[in-house]
Formats: structure tokens, C-alpha cells, sequence
């Protein structure tokens, strides 16, 4: 089985650039999830779908990110001007739909640098 | 709403050595825990998870966790470290559709 993809693995931006960042999620799976995670932190939740429906975008700086999942399946995370203090690593993840044990799978992640 | 806390941002012990580290989280209903591994510029790994039945839970690589209620704690414990478990460990509960994630441990294995 095939485990969450994401691309690209890195980005070097400057600070004011725009950035997409794109996930396959497990196929069959729901449930899909972006998180911020800054160097020695955990992972923050920034937006979360079920199918192509937005379930909690609460964290997400909607000033200058944005998510979507148009079909259910993949999904893209965008930032319109990039800010030093988005520099972190973006991972996506998936699940089935949250009843019960579910795991969730994580991708490995982009690494965004902006400088 | 439901937390979780990782008192320990760093834990050391000798390769061979036993290990414990520690979740505390805060009840809010139905509980579903796990932890999970970052190897240094690596994505996240599941180890194991907590739901219901045997509170005593085995993962991969010999490690294991144990659910308390009384405790509020789901420790993850290895019998005998290898160099290779040197990483970021995080304990997360599961609240409504999004995981609550602790702040991670770091392991670091000395020779």
C-alpha cells in the first residue's frame, strides 16, 4: 500500500514569494490533515478536510494561506507571501473517518525555508 | 477538550539500557492515544495506539505503552534501547476528528 506523498520535499523561498505544496493522501482515506511543524516542536494542526469539506480551518493564517481538496482526494496547501516565520517543516496526513482507533498516516513532509 | 503533556524534553540512557517515557493526558471522553517517532528530517512513524481492551499495548521495535485512567498517563516503555531508537518521540491523543499532539521527548542513546 502506498503511504502519503507529498512534494515537494524542499523549499528555499524569499520572503514574499508564493508556495504551493501538494499531498496525495492514502487511497480510500477521508480524512485528510496539513500541519505546521517548526524546527525541535510539535506538529500544529493548520486545516483539516473530510472528503472535499473543510471541517476546522481555525489555525490557518487565512490572510495568506489556503487549502484545498477539490475532489476528496488530493490536496494543496498554498502560501500567498511568504514570511521568515513560516519556516518549518509541512506535513500532510491522512485517515479513515475518525471512528474508533484510526491511525493516522503521515507523508515526510516539505521543508520550507524562507529567508 | 482534551491535552496532553511530555514533561521530559530530553531523556539520555546508554544503549542497552531500559527506558520510560512519559504522556500525561487530560480526560474528555472517549480516549484514543498513540505515539509516534520522527527520526531527525524524517516524517512521523506510528508506533502504537490505545483504545480500548488490553491496556498493556506492543508496538514495532519492542517498544510498548500502558494505559492508566487512574493515572491519566500512557507511558511508552523499551526493555532494551538501540542506537537507532535515538529520535523525537510524541504522544498524541485523538479529540473529535484531530490529533492533540505533546511536545515531544527527545531520546538520546549514548554508546
Amino acid at each position: 500500500e502506498a503511504g502519503v506523498t507529498q512534494s515537494p520535499r524542499y523549499a528555499v523561498l524569499q520572503e514574499g514569494q508564493a508556495v504551493s505544496f501538494w499531498c496525495d493522501p492514502i487511497s480510500g482515506h477521508d480524512t485528510l490533515y496539513w500541519y505546521q511543524q517548526p524546527r525541535d516542536q510539535g506538529p500544529q494542526l493548520l486545516v483539516y478536510f473530510r472528503d472535499e469539506a473543510v471541517i476546522d480551518n481555525s489555525q490557518l493564517p487565512s490572510d495568506r494561506f489556503s487549502a484545498v481538496r477539490p475532489k476528496g482526494t488530493n490536496s494543496t496547501l498554498k502560501i500567498q507571501s511568504a514570511k521568515q516565520g513560516d519556516t518549518a517543516t509541512y506535513l500532510c496526513a491522512s485517515s479513515l473517518a475518525p471512528t474508533g482507533g484510526t491511525e493516522v498516516f503521515f507523508g515526510k513532509g516539505t521543508r520550507l525555508t524562507v529567508v | 477538550t482534551q491535552t496532553v503533556s511530555q514533561s521530559d524534553a530530553h531523556v539520555t540512557v546508554f544503549e542497552g539500557d531500559s527506558v520510560e517515557l512519559r504522556c500525561n493526558y487530560s480526560y474528555g471522553g472517549s480516549i484514543y492515544l498513540s505515539w509516534y517517532i520522527q527520526h531527525h528530517g524524517r516524517g512521523l512513524q506510528f508506533l502504537l495506539k490505545y483504545y480500548s481492551g488490553n491496556p498493556v499495548v506492543q508496538g514495532v521495535n519492542g517498544f510498548e505503552a500502558e494505559f492508566s485512567k487512574s493515572d491519566s498517563s500512557f507511558h511508552l516503555r523499551k526493555a532494551s534501547v538501540h542506537w537507532s531508537d535515538s529520535a523525537v518521540y510524541f504522544c498524541a491523543v485523538k479529540s473529535n476528528y484531530q490529533l492533540i499532539w505533546g511536545s515531544g521527548t527527545k531520546l538520546i542513546i549514548k554508546p
